[in-house]
């Protein structure tokens, strides 16, 4: 069984640069995981970021960017701010038109 | 502007069934699938399945099959996720969201509390 992999936390300083990883657990992310990236704030639906690798989502500013990084797909966030505190999942495609979310990443902004 | 309401908040014994609806509204309902996914208390997120607005396909993963029914109501504008032999470990909050194609679920519903307690 497939299962997709987070670094569960992560800290950035205000205005800094942080990336976070999503991997599996046997073998390597690629674009054909079609991976996906979705912020969630407390008490709220997940908000998506990227999907498709590295297409933002409407809306979404600039400085979230997704990408294929060595074996992972890994989202980054240039020039962070304090409301991107918050947790972050990403979503893989595991074939038969279904996705498995990893186990979600919490970003300190401090 | 793409909305979807969920039904409210249920509380079910072990053994019990949920039937949790999810209207959609302000597009095609039958351009798009409607996925499942479902969060725990303090947990991630746990992607279940999804039901096509046009022909009313369906899918759900591994662990929720057999347990999970999906139907749709297309005059309605309605998908229902119906999850049974409920344990309490299915105590979670259930979402629907729209998907649009390359893992993007753009549009979600407000979440629906499901607690399964004796």
């Amino acid at each position: 069984q497939t299962v997709v992999t987070q670094e569960p936390s992560f800290s950035v300083s205000p205005g800094g640069t942080v990336t976070l990883t999503c991997g599996l657990s046997s073998g390597s992310v690629s674009t054909n995981f079609y991976p996906s990236w979705y912020q969630q704030t407390p008490g709220q639906p997940p908000r998506a970021l990227i999907y498709n690798t590295n297409t933002r989502s409407f809306g979404v500013p600039a400085r979230f960017s997704g990408s294929i990084l060595g074996d992972k797909a890994a989202l980054t966030i240039t020039g962070a701010q304090a409301d991107d505190e918050c947790d972050y999942y990403c979503m893989l495609s595991v074939g038969g038109g279904l996705w498995e979310f990893g186990g979600g990443a919490k970003l300190t902004v401090l | 502007q793409v909305q979807l309401v969920q039904s409210g908040a249920e509380v079910k014994k072990p053994g019990a069934s949920v039937k949790v609806s999810c209207k959609a509204s302000g597009y095609t309902f039958s351009s798009y699938a409607l996925h499942w996914v479902r969060q725990a208390p303090g947990q991630s997120l746990e992607y279940m399945g999804w039901i096509a607005g046009g022909n009313g396909d369906t899918k759900s993963s591994q662990k929720f099959q057999g347990r999970v029914t999906m139907t749709r109501d297309t005059s309605a504008g309605t998908v229902y996720m119906e999850l049974s032999s409920l344990r309490s470990e299915d105590t979670a909050v259930y979402y629907c969201t729209r998907g649009v194609g390359g893992g993007n679920l753009d549009n979600w519903g407000q979440g629906t509390l499901v607690t399964v307690s004796s």
